[in-house]
């Protein structure tokens, strides 16, 4: 079975740019998490997606939104790029709806998209 | 709110030593949680995952145990090999998502 699969791999983009970064789950899931991770601050939740809704946000600005799109894929967007926002974004995503269902919380996640702005 | 740590933050020994990853949490109210590794660069990759219920889960040479009620986590990884060497993660679990530790670095050296 495929694992999770983020694309691009690398980007780099300039202040103000706006960007999309995409996420294709395993096969089956439907649950979809993003996370920002930086050297300061660690690994920080965005938000997650489950059934095309949107049903946790982290404490990020609204630059910072996203989508799920019914065959279960989820796409970000940054708009008005701050030099801070450079990190590796990652995707995760799970066979549970919700958690406490035991192994199906697994969150697996994908390579990241290594985001640079200049 | 919730605070997970490491410790500690790295780690270097040499091939053949089992070692053990420790993880704290504040907050005894989680669903699960998860060890992760992350090879630089790289995502991170699913190690184990615990039950709040459970106490401990195995897979190969890695044991994780949780003692939730003090909040503390460890990860056991028996007869260390170089391609062990990579950042190891704890996150816990709560209604939103999950929240990471700072990590341990680990490199073990032949």
């Amino acid at each position: 079975k495929a694992g999770v699969t983020q694309t691009p791999r690398y980007l780099i983009k300039t202040r103000g740019q706006q960007v999309t970064l995409s996420c294709s789950p395993i096969s089956g899931h439907r649950s979809v998490s993003w996370y920002q991770q930086t050297p300061g601050q660690g690994l920080q939740f965005l938000f997650e997606y489950f059934s095309e809704t949107q049903r946790n946000k982290g404490n990020f600005p609204g630059r910072f939104s996203g989508r799920q799109f019914s065959n279960s894929r989820s796409e970000m967007n940054v708009s008005t790029l701050e030099l801070g926002d450079s990190a590796l974004y990652l995707c995760a995503s799970s066979l549970a709806g919700e958690p406490g269902t035991g192994l199906a919380d697994t969150q697996y996640f994908g390579p990241g998209t290594r985001l640079t702005v200049l | 709110k919730q605070e997970v740590t490491q410790i500690p933050a790295a780690l270097s020994v040499p091939e053949g030593e089992n070692l053990v990853l420790n993880c704290s949490f504040t907050d005894s109210a989680i669903y699960n949680l998860q060890w992760f590794r992350q090879d630089p660069g790289k995502g991170l990759t699913s190690l184990l995952l615990i039950q709040s219920s459970q106490r401990e889960q195995t897979s190969g040479r890695l044991n994780a145990s949780l003692d939730k009620s003090s909040g503390r986590s460890t990860l056991y990884i028996a007869a260390s090999q170089p391609g062990d060497s990579a950042t190891y993660l704890c996150a816990v679990r709560n209604t939103d998502k999950l929240i990471f530790g700072t990590g341990t670095r680990l490199q073990v050296f032949p």
